[in-house]
């Protein structure tokens, strides 16, 4: 089956660091996805690793190691409109599915 | 980028009515598109995968009479909330694959439609 586990919020102060984490209990899926909601709004995407390592995009980054089922994604430098939930999601193979962890809520204080 | 648009993006009904919310890709084509519910302060949760020219697959524990799904073309599917009640309430939230796509990114998510149900 599928499960991802997300821890539920952080606060954290402008241009500080923030690492989201990501566990999920599935096999034969293209890769993990991160996606940032803000309040009232759509899910924006923000990275995706199909494989193993670190990809960097801007100021955030995302890792993926598929032998230990755990990913995380990278907030540098914090700014106040970083505060969203944040998703991660497994793609499914065949068409594409995406299945949402339960979130991650940052709250950006100055 | 590539563009999904929602409509209605914010609908108020009475209980017992249908409300019908159309989820198009404006400036590509797909041949599959999903749509998603969300509750306050809980995760997106796919309901189904609605394919052009096909029947739409249902997730488990979601019922098709109540949740009609319609992919008429390659840019547009609707979702018809039939007999709405209160417990419908939520935030619907469609998303669009591009026909070209691979393994990688190539979902694109709509505004989402607010249903509220009196």
């Amino acid at each position: 089956g599928q499960s991802l586990e997300q821890p539920s919020e952080v606060t954290a102060v402008e241009g500080a660091i923030v690492q989201i984490n990501c566990t999920y209990q599935t096999s034969g899926f293209y890769g993990l996805s991160w996606y940032q909601q803000h309040d009232g709004g759509a899910p924006t995407f923000l990275s995706y690793n199909a494989l193993d390592g670190l990809e960097e995009t801007g100021r955030f980054s995302s890792f993926l190691s598929r032998s230990d089922s755990y990913g995380y994604l990278l907030l540098q430098e914090l700014q106040m409109k970083d505060s969203a939930s944040y998703f991660c999601a497994v793609k499914y193979y065949g068409n594409n599915r995406l299945a949402f962890g339960k979130g991650n809520q940052v709250v950006v204080i100055p | 980028g590539a563009v999904v648009s929602q409509h209605p993006s914010r609908v108020i009904c009475k209980s017992g009515t249908s409300v019908k919310i159309e989820c198009r890709s404006l400036d590509f084509q797909a041949t599959t598109m999903f749509w998603y519910r969300q509750f306050p302060k809980q995760s997106l949760m796919l309901m189904a995968t609605s394919n052009e020219g096909s029947k739409a697959t249902y997730e488990q524990g979601v019922e098709k009479d109540k949740f009609l799904i319609n992919h008429a073309s390659l840019t547009l599917s609707t979702l018809t909330v039939t007999s709405a009640h209160p417990e419908d309430s939520s935030f619907y939230i469609c998303s669009a694959r591009d026909r070209s796509g691979g393994g990688g990114e190539t979902q694109y998510f709509g505004p989402g439609t607010r249903l509220l149900v009196l």
